[in-house]
């Protein structure tokens, strides 16, 4: 069965300090791989995606993953955090096919102290 | 102005009551998705609808119903709600192509006693 999981439930980092987020996904063919945050109070945003190509993608705010598929994995990394990054992030994944339906992994909380 | 809106933002029921979640798009998208979102599980798809005549069961499509009324409105249903239906739910939108950017409105939260 297709899936995506995130191992990292809650991260409490201090600001300055390096981010990496897992993400690991469970798919029979080819996938399309996306991290979304939710900041207080707003809505889900795209932070960033990759389909093909460069395994190395780079979103908005800094942020960039990169797509290892030996590993299976989609992981999030930002190099130096800020108080305003605190937020709910999660990886989906959307199996081939032109199908438009994610699967998300279980959400990874971001705490970041000033 | 907010591209995806829902209504109501927040909505106390009981149990057995019929709801609708309505929500709209100005985007002009073609798709449009609702999800919940529970605690530790993330986002799950309850339905989609990639255009108006075209609806299809997501992941956790029992309790639920679903009606699209025009391209840019999407209607989820509670028939008869159930505490375990407490969550908070989001209504996206996208276009026609694969890999494409999901758009989500502020989502509603439901709480069923």
């Amino acid at each position: 069965a297709q899936s995506v999981s995130q191992h990292n439930h809650h991260v409490i980092l201090s600001e300055a300090a390096s981010l990496e987020l897992g993400c690991n996904y469970s798919y029979g063919g080819t996938v399309n791989l996306f991290w979304y945050v939710q900041y207080p109070g707003q809505h889900l945003q795209l932070l960033l995606k990759y389909f093909s190509g460069d395994p190395l993608v780079k979103g908005i705010k800094g942020f960039e993953a990169e797509f290892i598929k030996s590993k299976f994995s989609f992981n999030l990394r930002k190099p130096s955090v800020q108080w305003s990054d605190t937020a709910e992030y999660f990886c989906a994944g959307e199996g081939s096919g032109n199908t438009g339906k994610l699967i998300f992994g279980q959400g990874t909380t971001l705490q970041v102290k000033p | 102005d907010a591209d995806v809106t829902q209504t109501p933002r927040n909505r106390i029921t009981k149990t057995g009551k019929r709801i609708m979640l309505e929500c709209s798009q100005t985007k002009g998208h073609d798709r449009m998705y609702w999800y919940r979102q529970d605690p530790g599980l993330g986002l799950r798809l309850i339905y989609y609808s990639f255009d108006v005549k075209d609806i299809n069961k997501g992941e956790i499509s029992d309790g639920y119903s679903v009606s699209r009324q025009a391209q840019a409105k999407f209607s989820l249903s509670l028939e008869s709600a159930i505490p375990n239906q407490t969550a908070l739910y989001f209504c996206a939108t996208s276009e026609s192509r694969g890999q494409e950017t999901q758009y989500f409105g502020p989502g509603t939260r439901l709480l069923v006693l």
